[in-house]
């Protein structure tokens, strides 16, 4: 099946500071991508469909200007968490359809942030 | 979206058969069924995908009745490595419509 990476797996920061989160489909090309946080023992929440050349789209209670989504490329979207705070700490996780190859929904391995 | 609901958690054995039925009375006629695994710290997995009757592949079977309102995932002699927390998802598959995850069923294999 088709290949989503994330960068970094995990990334320990201090409060205050901005964290940049890398999503990459690797042998396919996808318009749409989508951001998932996943706390402790929960199930995962949609946060944002990231559209490649257009802004974002965020689910209701999502801050925009907190958790910026850029998707400059067909293969690449970025989230990065800006001035984060330790009730930022989650698994974030993105995902791609793989529109011309099939519809089928792929995952990236997710990233850990832990924010002292 | 239609709603689903599924056990939280089951138990079982190594070597066992696993049935886990996930209810979505709200269907949708153009909503798919699709189940996704996910081992901790990890993203989901997709499983196996359904309409209508029964669908196998070489992890699991699918069952769906006539009316759609329900489903049950088949994990023939499951093993510890099946150890995880199964999601059942009822929605359109099309390009650009994002997943929404329920609550799963955490399933525990034990020796």
């Amino acid at each position: 099946g088709a290949v989503v990476s994330q960068h970094p797996s995990w990334v320990i920061c201090k409060s205050g500071t901005s964290v940049k989160i890398e999503c990459r489909s690797l042998d396919f090309q996808a318009t749409t991508m989508f951001w998932y946080r996943q706390f402790p023992k929960q199930s995962l929440m949609l946060m944002a469909t990231s559209n490649e050349g257009s802004k974002a789209t965020y689910e209701q209670g999502v801050e925009k200007d907190k958790f910026l989504i850029n998707h400059a490329s067909l293969t690449l979207s970025t989230l990065t968490v800006t001035s984060a705070h330790p009730e930022d700490s989650s698994f974030y996780i993105c995902s791609a359809r793989a529109g011309e190859v099939s519809n089928e929904q792929f995952f990236g391995p997710g990233t850990r942030l832990t924010v002292l | 979206l239609a709603k689903t609901t599924q056990p939280i958690s089951m138990d079982s054995y190594e070597g066992q058969e696993v049935n886990i039925t996930c209810s979505h009375n709200n269907i949708a006629t153009n909503d798919y069924i699709t189940w996704y695994q996910q081992f901790p710290s990890q993203g989901p997995r997709f499983i196996i995908q359904g309409y209508k009757t029964k669908v196998t592949n070489e992890v699991a079977s699918l069952f769906i009745p006539a009316d759609r309102k329900s489903s049950t995932l088949s994990l023939p002699r499951v093993s510890l490595s099946d150890t995880a927390v199964y999601y059942c998802l009822v929605g359109e598959w099309q390009a650009g419509t994002a997943l929404i995850f329920g609550k799963g069923t955490t399933l525990s294999v034990s020796s």
